[in-house]
């Protein structure tokens, strides 16, 4: 069984301020990882993905996540906030090797302050 | 870069008529589609899996009967919510897995705004 838990359903940064959305993870075997955006009434936009290779992930717009093994973590980060990151990020876990289906978080709604 | 096709965007039927959404790739081949619903400041939850030529596979509690799906082709899956009911007024999105993107590519379309009256 898999599973994705996301801290804070809301979270308010600055703009210019660093982005951090949390994601800890619950899998069986190695997993594979995934960061989507997605804006009102729209569909998901991958951001990033970890596939078992660099445990550093950069992704579009320049986000970043880092997976973590001991702590079963994979936040997402930006170093500053634009307006244009506002939008709700959910993270989500596939357990790798094949055509497994995808688990999505709850979740979190980024709101950028300016 | 691989696209999802969903259409239409929105739509409104009466109550008891059915609504069909159909899910495209429109540059790859998809063996495999899958079909979410998001409520309101939800998650998105899988409904079932689409597979081409076979049967789809449906998760816990979703209502085959109700929710049909068909995957007649490599690029076109669709959804038809029979006897639609306001509870099924929702966000339905679907998403298509790109081979191509050595089997962990997962594009999703647009969605589907289903309001039910």
């Amino acid at each position: 069984a898999q599973s994705v838990t996301q801290l804070g359903s809301h979270v308010s940064v600055s703009e210019g301020a660093l982005v951090l959305l949390r994601c800890n993870y619950s899998s069986s075997v190695p997993p594979y990882l995934f960061w989507y955006v997605q804006y009102p009434n729209q569909g998901l936009q991958l951001l990033l993905k970890y596939t078992s290779a660099a445990t550093l992930v950069k992704g579009i717009n320049g986000f970043e996540a880092e997976f973590k093994k001991s702590e079963t973590s994979f936040h997402l980060t930006k170093p500053s906030a634009h307006m244009s990151d506002a939008a709700e990020y959910f993270c989500a876990v596939s357990e790798s090797g094949g055509y497994q289906k995808v688990t999505f978080g709850t979740g979190t709604k980024l709101q950028v302050i300016p | 870069g691989a696209v999802v096709s969903q259409h239409p965007s929105r739509v409104i039927c009466k109550s008891g008529t059915s609504v069909k959404i159909e899910c495209r790739s429109l540059d790859f081949q998809a063996t495999t589609m899958f079909w979410y619903r998001q409520f309101p400041k939800q998650s998105l939850m899988l409904m079932a899996t689409s597979n081409e030529g076979s049967k789809a596979t449906y998760e816990q509690g979703v209502e085959k009967d109700k929710f049909l799906i068909n995957h007649a082709s490599l690029t076109l899956s669709t959804l038809t919510v029979t006897s639609a009911h306001p509870e099924d007024s929702s966000f339905y999105i679907c998403s298509a897995r790109d081979a191509g993107q050595g089997g962990y590519g997962y594009t999703f379309g647009s969605g589907t705004r289903l309001t039910v009256v």
